[in-house]
């Protein structure tokens, strides 16, 4: 069975500083792994993915993520946080034998402070 | 694209009505999925389509849940009757998954109030 655990429900930085969003996950073949993020009465956005290749991983709003496949994680970064990064991150896993559906972590809300 | 298309994005009833959800996925996806959203349980899975066929309805919370997908361009979710616990929000999402690694694109919810 396909897991994935997010073991902040909050994560609080300062405007410009880094951020880190944590993510492990646990699957029986090789990984793929998403990252999405949500805003306020909004839906998921898709933010990037690792399927294959480099561990670093980059996508949308200057966001990376890097894959170690050793401590089985996939954490979320971005170098300088901004105000409007805040929102609810979801890391989420499939593994490759087959097409199922994406499993959810249950999501970190990050707060970037001015 | 407009991407996903969910209806209505409001619904207020009252306990014991019936309440249909409409999901209108991204032209040439093939799969569909219908999730909801609470502060206790996070997001949860409820069902999903393969070409219009349910593959997978463990999610469903109990029977007066149903969701039908009478073609490739529309969904239904249906709760009859309500009750006060299922106000969330319930996401459509759609993926074209001939290769696995498709991400999913998710609608923008409707947001369920069952009072």
């Amino acid at each position: 069975a396909q897991s994935v655990a997010q073991p902040e429900d909050q994560v609080n930085v300062a405007e410009g500083n880094p951020l880190t969003v944590k993510c492990t996950y646990s699957v029986s073949g090789n990984p793929y792994l998403f990252w999405y993020v949500q805003y306020p009465n909004r839906g998921l956005q898709f933010l990037l993915k690792y399927i294959t290749g480099d561990n670093l991983v980059k996508g949308s709003y200057g966001f990376e993520a890097e894959f170690n496949k050793s401590q089985t994680s996939f954490h979320l970064k971005k170098p300088s946080a901004l105000v409007s990064d805040s929102a609810l991150y979801f890391c989420a896993v499939r593994d490759n034998s087959g097409n199922t559906p994406l499993v959810f972590g249950k999501g970190t809300r990050l707060s970037v402070i001015a | 694209d407009a991407g996903v298309i969910q209806s209505p994005r409001h619904e207020v009833t009252e306990m014991g009505q019936e309440v249909t959800l409409r999901c209108k996925p991204i032209s040439g996806h093939d799969y569909l999925f219908w999730y909801r959203q609470t502060m206790m349980r996070g997001l949860e899975l409820l069902i999903y389509f393969n070409n219009n066929v349910p593959i997978d309805d463990s999610g469903m919370p109990e029977d007066r849940f149903s969701a039908k997908m009478p073609n490739a361009s529309f969904s239904t979710l249906k709760i009859q009757p309500s009750e006060p616990r299922d106000s969330a929000v319930y996401f459509c999402a759609s993926s074209f998954l001939s290769s696995s690694y498709n991400e999913q694109f998710f609608g923008p919810g409707t947001r369920l109030t069952v009072l």
